[in-house]
């Protein structure tokens, strides 16, 4: 049973470009969710997908935004990218059905910013 | 009032002792606490969680003490290995609606052979 999967695993890309982050959930699972992991803190959620829409959103400006596709995978967009925005980005899979609570990570896609 | 607080920054044990690590909240809405695990250029994995209705819950050698009344909650690595050196983050969210978790701020544990 194939896990969270993410990609690209690492992107460098230069200030003021656009970049698409990508994450298959969990199978079984239909709801995902980002968020951003700086340097030595904690995850910092970005926001959440269910049925193709974005259901609840954290502290982040409108450069981030989203989709999700029918087939439950999604991807995250962030365009005029700032130093700011290095980070790993980590996609988490959960189920609206059973224990919804739980929330399974990916590996993370480590964004440098030049 | 989102925040959870997460102490200590950073923890040192010989094998087969037992690091404890701290949270704290301040919202009472929060009604379940997962800890996760994360090693170095990996996600976090999802360790134990525990809702409030319990004062504690074990799992393996991972034990979560809480305490509703003083609004904390703890994680207890029983018979520590080198191999559980890794960050621990807590973590809160609440039961009504879509889930998003609230993170601390992490504890880089290092279990010494």
């Amino acid at each position: 049973d194939a896990g969270v999967t993410q990609s690209p695993t690492h992107l460098i890309k230069t200030r003021g470009q656009q970049v698409t982050l990508r994450c298959s959930p969990k199978s079984g699972h239909d709801t995902v969710s980002w968020y951003q992991q700086a340097l030595g803190q904690g995850p910092q959620f970005i926001f959440q997908y269910y049925e193709e829409e974005e259901r609840q959103r954290g502290n982040f400006p409108d450069r981030f935004s989203g989709h999700q596709f029918p087939n439950y995978s999604s991807e995250l967009n962030v365009n005029a990218l700032l130093l700011g925005d290095s980070a790993l980005y980590l996609c988490a899979s959960s189920s609206r059905q059973g224990l919804a609570y739980e929330q399974y990570f990916g590996p993370g896609t480590r964004l440098t910013v030049t | 009032q989102q925040q959870v607080k997460q102490s200590p920054q950073s923890l040192i044990v010989q094998k087969g002792g037992i690091p404890i690590i701290n949270c704290a909240y301040e919202n009472t809405a929060f009604d379940y606490f997962p800890w996760y695990q994360q090693f170095p250029g990996k996600g976090p994995a999802l360790l134990i969680a525990i809702r409030p209705d319990v004062s504690e819950k074990k799992e393996g050698r991972f034990t979560i003490s809480f305490n509703k009344s003083a609004k904390q909650f703890s994680l207890h690595i029983m018979d520590s290995q080198p191999g559980d050196s890794a960050t621990y983050f807590c973590a809160a969210s609440t039961g009504t609606g879509f889930q998003k978790l609230v993170f601390g701020t992490g504890t880089r544990l290092l279990v010494s052979p």
